[in-house]
C-alpha cells in the first residue's frame, strides 16, 4: 500500500530553535518523490521542498531541509531557526504511480507546529 | 507566480442541493486536481484532469463528478449534497513535466 505516516499530531518549538517533523512512507515503486507542504491558518497549501527517490543529496531550500533516509523510508523535514510565522500545519506527501498510469500525491495526516516567542 | 482561485471561501448548502465548486488557474497548466481535507485524514484525491474534457477518478470519487470544458477551469460537482460531504475542498494545478502542485485557498463547505 502507498502510505505516508506522520506520527506527531502537534509539535512545539521556541523561536530561533531548530525542529524536526517526522515522516515515514511506504511504497513498492522504485521511482517516487517526497514533498513537504505548509498550510497556515488561511488554508492555502504552500509547497516547501521536494526530494526525488534517486536524488543522493538531501534537498535544501533556505531554512528547510529534507533528511532523506531511503533505507529507513523516512523523509523528515528540518526547519532551522524557527520563526513565529512558521506556526502552521505541515503535510508530508509522496508522488506515486496511480492505477491508471498517472502520477498522484498521497498525503499524510499532518503535524501542527506551534512556535512560541 | 501561479495563481489558483476558487469561487468561494465559505459555502453553506442544504442536503440534496446540487453544488458547484469552481477552480480557475492562470498558468496554462495541463493537470488540475480536486482534494478534500478532513481532520485526522489529511488530503484525499477526489478527481483529477490531465487535459480538457479528460478526467480520472481519484481515491474517493463517490458522490462527486467533475467538468473541464476549458483548460483554465475545473469544476467539482456534488449532484446531491449530503452532510458527510461537509469538508474543506482544495483545488490544485500542475504543469506537465514538473512535480509540484500549486493549491488554491480552499472552499470550506458546510452541508446542513
Amino acid at each position: 500500500a502507498q502510505k505516508i505516516t506522520q506520527t506527531q499530531p502537534g509539535m512545539f518549538v521556541q523561536e530561533k530553535e531548530a525542529v524536526t517533523l517526522d515522516c515515514t512512507y511506504d511504497t513498492s515503486d522504485q521511482s517516487y518523490g517526497l514533498f513537504w507542504y505548509k498550510q497556515p491558518s488561511s488554508g492555502e497549501m504552500i509547497f516547501l521542498i521536494y526530494q526525488g527517490s534517486y536524488d543522493e543529496q538531501n534537498a535544501t531550500e533556505g531554512r528547510y531541509s529534507l533528511n532523506f533516509q531511503k533505507a529507513r523510508k523516512s523523509a523528515n523535514l528540518v526547519i532551522s531557526a524557527s520563526q513565529l510565522g512558521d506556526s502552521a500545519m505541515y503535510f508530508c506527501a509522496m508522488r506515486v504511480q496511480g492505477n491508471t498510469g498517472f502520477q498522484k500525491l498521497v498525503f499524510g495526516t499532518g503535524t501542527r507546529l506551534l512556535v512560541s516567542p | 507566480d501561479v495563481k489558483v482561485t476558487q469561487s468561494s471561501r465559505y459555502l453553506v448548502k442544504r442536503t440534496g442541493e446540487k453544488v458547484f465548486l469552481e477552480c480557475v488557474q492562470d498558468m496554462d497548466h495541463e493537470n488540475m486536481f480536486w482534494y478534500r481535507q478532513d481532520p485526522g485524514l489529511g488530503l484525499r484525491l477526489i478527481y483529477f484532469s490531465y487535459d480538457v474534457k479528460m478526467k480520472e477518478k481519484g481515491d474517493i470519487p463517490e458522490g462527486y463528478s467533475v467538468s473541464r470544458e476549458k483548460k483554465e477551469r475545473f469544476s467539482l460537482i456534488l449532484e446531491s449534497a449530503s452532510t458527510n460531504q461537509t469538508s474543506m475542498y482544495l483545488c490544485a494545478t500542475k504543469s506537465r513535466g514538473v512535480y509540484e502542485q500549486y493549491f488554491g485557498p480552499g472552499t470550506r463547505l458546510t452541508v446542513t
